[in-house]
């Protein structure tokens, strides 16, 4: 079954406490991978999308980077306005796109 | 900037009303979805459209229909609410098929009593 799976399902941090969140996915066909960024109360926001394995791509404090299994978010010496939930997308076959479910970061000063 | 607006930020209904959200785009996008959002479960597809007055089912299509009359514009229905709808509605809009980048309105939270 295709599915996409993000972990941990939250996280809590330090401020300047780097890590990483997950985006694993068993899709066949990959086509690209979106990450977004959704406050409390709002749609979501785009990030970033990586199309081959060995891609990777940075916006200020974060990295995505994308093997043939999962991608990875890094998030570099974070800051409490990071806080929020991150979301990935696949879209694989021709038209077909899967969201995972989120993992909610908290990043406490 | 892409901006995708939606008619209502918070709903409140009741048990078989007929329920009309209303998504509008300005970005002059194909395509446009409308998906709703539970916690746990992530985003769902209800239904899209790639074109006018076009409409395909996604994952979960049953109690909706949708409607796309003008390019700019898709109206999600909800033919007679009930509880379990209750949810956050989101719809997007994208350039091509599925491929390009999603860009979603700011959600309608629908309480349906």
């Amino acid at each position: 079954e295709d599915q996409v799976t993000q972990s941990p399902e939250a996280l809590r941090l330090q401020e300047g406490e780097s890590s990483s969140l997950n985006c694993s996915y068993t899709v066949s066909g990959l086509r690209g991978l979106f990450w977004y960024r959704q406050d409390p109360g709002k749609g979501p926001e785009f990030l970033f999308t990586l199309y081959s394995a060995g891609e990777e791509k940075e916006k200020e404090r974060l990295k995505a980077t994308l093997t043939k299994k999962e991608s990875f978010l890094h998030i570099t010496a974070p800051k409490p306005e990071d806080s929020a939930t991150y979301l990935c997308a696949v879209h694989y076959n021709n038209n077909d796109m899967r969201f995972g479910a989120g993992t909610r970061l908290t990043v406490k000063p | 900037d892409v901006k995708v607006t939606q008619s209502s930020r918070y709903l409140v209904k009741r048990t078989g009303e007929k329920v009309f959200l209303e998504c509008v785009q300005d970005m002059d996008h194909e395509n446009m979805f409308w998906y709703r959002q539970d916690p746990g479960l992530g985003l769902r597809l209800i239904y899209f459209s790639y074109d006018v007055k076009m409409k395909e089912k996604g994952d979960i299509p049953e109690g909706y229909s949708v409607s796309r009359e003008k390019k700019e514009r898709f109206s999600l229905i909800l033919e007679s609410a009930s509880t379990n709808q209750t949810s956050m509605y989101l719809c997007a809009s994208s350039r091509r098929s599925g491929g390009e980048t999603q860009y979603f309105g700011p959600g309608t939270r629908l309480l349906v009593l």
